[in-house]
């Protein structure tokens, strides 16, 4: 069956450093793969979009790169900051079926 | 910031109560979703719709229903809540123009069932 594995437990990093999340999919094949980010109580909101034949997508201070082979996504936040403090949601995507991982909460401690 | 809206954002009501929650967007998005999410745990598809008249089951079986009249609006009702409905429901639209579309979720909606 299909699945979605991201960071299985939370992530603390120190105010400045890079955080490194990321998602694991088998008996798939993603065409996109999206992020969104998503706060306490909020509906999720979306960061990047990175297909299938791309290796990597930059955005201000995130980065992520999709690896087909792998089959993994890495999303990094180069000098986190506090108020990048949220639970990361990976979502892969294959004609018309889209599916979420179930997060990846992230600390940035000041 | 989207323009898709819930109401209401907290409910508390009794079991077997009726209970509509409304969703509207004003996007002009063909398709609609109603995703279940409980604190920490992961997104649940309960229902999505392609346009207007049309509505598909999701992955996670769900006693609720929904209809789609109009474009922009979406609501999913509960004809008799029982306390294991409580959880967060999140509206969704997105244009259905093929893969890599963005979803825009609204804020959720809480639903305590005493």
């Amino acid at each position: 069956s299909q699945k979605i594995e991201q960071n299985s437990e939370a992530l603390n990093i120190q105010e400045g450093k890079t955080a490194t999340l990321t998602c694991n999919y088998t008996n798939y094949s993603p065409a996109y793969l999206q992020w969104y980010r998503q706060d306490p109580g909020r509906g999720p909101v979306f960061l990047l979009l990175i297909r299938e034949n791309e290796k990597e997508k930059r955005k201000e201070r995130l980065k992520v790169t999709f690896d087909t082979t792998l089959k993994q996504s890495l999303f990094h936040i180069t000098a986190s900051q506090p108020a990048d403090s949220a639970t990361y949601l990976c979502a892969l995507i294959d004609i018309d079926d889209m599916r979420f991982g179930a997060g990846t909460r992230l600390t940035v401690k000041p | 910031e989207a323009d898709i809206y819930q109401t209401p954002r907290y409910l508390v009501i009794g079991t077997g109560k009726k209970i509509t929650l409304e969703c509207s967007q004003t996007m002009g998005h063909d398709k609609m979703y109603w995703y279940q999410q409980d604190p920490g745990m992961e997104l649940h598809l309960i229902h999505y719709s392609y346009g207007v008249n049309s509505t598909e089951k999701g992955d996670l079986s769900s006693e609720s229903t929904v209809s789609r009249i109009r474009t922009e609006h979406f609501p999913l009702t509960l004809e008799s809540a029982r306390p294991s409905h409580t959880s967060q429901y999140l509206c969704a639209s997105s244009d259905y123009t093929g893969t890599g579309n963005t979803i825009y979720f609204g804020e959720g909606s809480w639903l305590t069932v005493v």
